[in-house]
């Protein structure tokens, strides 16, 4: 079945240093999303990607999706204490009944050291 | 507001024991699906369901129930067979094929 692997799992920065997490799909995707779990809260969606090397940004948070509709990545440029949290891809797959499901990464977990 | 409701938010079972998860959704989305999340293990995929009276296994179903009578609900039962049940586990419900999933606020089952 289809596999979305992420790296690195935990990440340590110090405040004000940039952050990038990976992901990588077994399948090519037809789109990425990438969602934000705080602690003790639940995933929030954050962007959906869609189109072969698209690149969104967001305030201090850039997003890209790979040339070859397989890999992706989240960059945060000069985190805060406010980014703590992890950091989920999620890729769509398709079942043999033709139905629709969402694949997530095992996350990338932030920490931010004031 | 709309949005997804789960209850309860913490449960506690006896082993042995069959519980329910309710989550409701006013969001008038057609797919809900439940997912259990581990330490380290990310959220994998339990059940899911694009339309009423019908539903799918997802990777991880064995010990898992679920049924889909109305749009707006879509409860979880973890049975007994479930060898390892305590966990998070999280409702989402999406408007169609390849959306964005809205999340709820989770149920923490603790089996004793």
């Amino acid at each position: 079945g289809q596999q979305v692997m992420q790296i690195p799992q935990y990440q340590h920065v110090q405040e004000g240093e940039d952050f990038t997490t990976y992901c990588n799909s077994s399948t090519t995707l037809s789109n990425i999303q990438w969602y934000k779990q705080r602690p003790g809260g639940h995933p929030v969606f954050l962007i959906q990607l869609v189109k072969s090397g698209e690149v969104k940004k967001q305030k201090r948070l850039t997003f890209q999706f790979g040339e070859a509709k397989k890999n992706s990545s989240l960059h945060i440029t000069a985190t805060q204490t406010t980014d703590v949290g992890t950091y989920f891809c999620a890729g769509p797959g398709y079942s043999g009944a033709g139905s629709y499901q969402l694949t997530f990464g095992k996350g990338t977990k932030l920490s931010v050291i004031p | 507001d709309g949005g997804i409701t789960q209850s309860p938010k913490y449960l506690f079972r006896k082993e042995g024991q069959n519980v329910t998860l309710s989550c409701e959704q006013n969001l008038n989305h057609d797919a809900m699906y439940w997912y259990r999340q581990d330490p380290g293990q990310g959220l994998r995929l339990i059940y899911y369901s694009q339309i009423v009276n019908d539903f799918q296994k997802g990777d991880i179903a064995e010990g898992y129930s679920v049924s889909r009578e109305k749009k707006e609900s879509f409860p979880l039962t973890v049975t007994s067979a479930q060898k390892n049940p305590t966990a998070f586990y999280l409702c989402a419900s999406s408007p169609g094929y390849t959306g964005e999933l809205f999340f709820g606020e989770g149920s923490r089952l603790t089996v004793l």
